[in-house]
């Protein structure tokens, strides 16, 4: 079967790095997105990994290691709006989003 | 960048009528439109998927009868839940794609609430 995993809460602190990490067994490897959805709205993207390595965009970073299914969102200089759940989504063979849990990131001051 | 318009962003009504979303894309053909529930602190589950001028294509265990899909033109998808009960509060989100793309863009969400 498809699965996804990845942990269900994780706490920081305001300014510091938190590392949320992604595992995936899936039928097919198309990508592998993150989304950040906070509390009653819709998620948003944050990034697509298809390659192999590290993708950076401002504060956010996401990694990917295909041979380990595997996928971290790592988030520096943490701001307390950061607060939210993060998802991560595989594009299995049939282009067809497969979605995990999600994280939910709770700052602190 | 692209958007999708959801409405309405939330609905209450009576166990046994029926309600429906709309979910517009403004600025690409939404070739592709999937349609999830999500129940409070779960994940997106997918419900459907829909090409434009097709039927919809429906998880298993979702009610084809109750959740019925439209999806006849490329800005346009409909998801009207018929004879609501409260069993099917959720939060509802549509997303939409253009062809091959591969991302999807999400519209707000319709947060339903059947009393």
């Amino acid at each position: 079967g498809q699965n996804i995993d990845q942990p269900t809460e994780m706490t920081a602190t305001e300014g510091a790095i938190v590392q949320i990490n992604c595992t995936y067994q899936t039928s097919g490897f198309n990508g592998l997105f993150w989304y950040q959805q906070h509390a009653g709205e819709a998620p948003t993207f944050l990034s697509y990994n298809v390659l192999d390595g590290l993708e950076e965009k401002g504060r956010f970073s996401s990694f990917l290691s295909r041979s380990k299914g595997y996928s971290y969102l790592l988030l520096k200089e943490l701001q307390m709006k950061d607060s939210a759940s993060y998802l991560c989504a595989v594009l299995d063979s049939n282009y067809q989003l497969i979605w995990g849990a999600g994280t939910k990131l709770i700052i602190k001051p | 960048g692209a958007v999708v318009s959801q409405h309405p962003s939330w609905v209450i009504c009576k166990s046994g009528t029926s309600v429906k979303i709309e979910c517009r894309s403004l600025d690409f053909q939404a070739t592709t439109m999937f349609w999830y529930r999500q129940f409070p602190k779960q994940s997106l589950m997918l419900m459907a998927t829909s090409n434009e001028g097709s039927k919809a294509t429906y998880e298993q265990g979702v009610e084809k009868d109750k959740f019925l899909i439209n999806h006849a033109s490329l800005t346009l998808s409909t998801l009207t839940v018929t004879s609501a009960h409260p069993e099917d509060s959720s939060f509802y989100i549509c997303s939409a794609r253009e062809g091959g793309d591969l991302e999807a863009f999400f519209g707000q969400g319709t947060r339903l609430t059947v009393v």
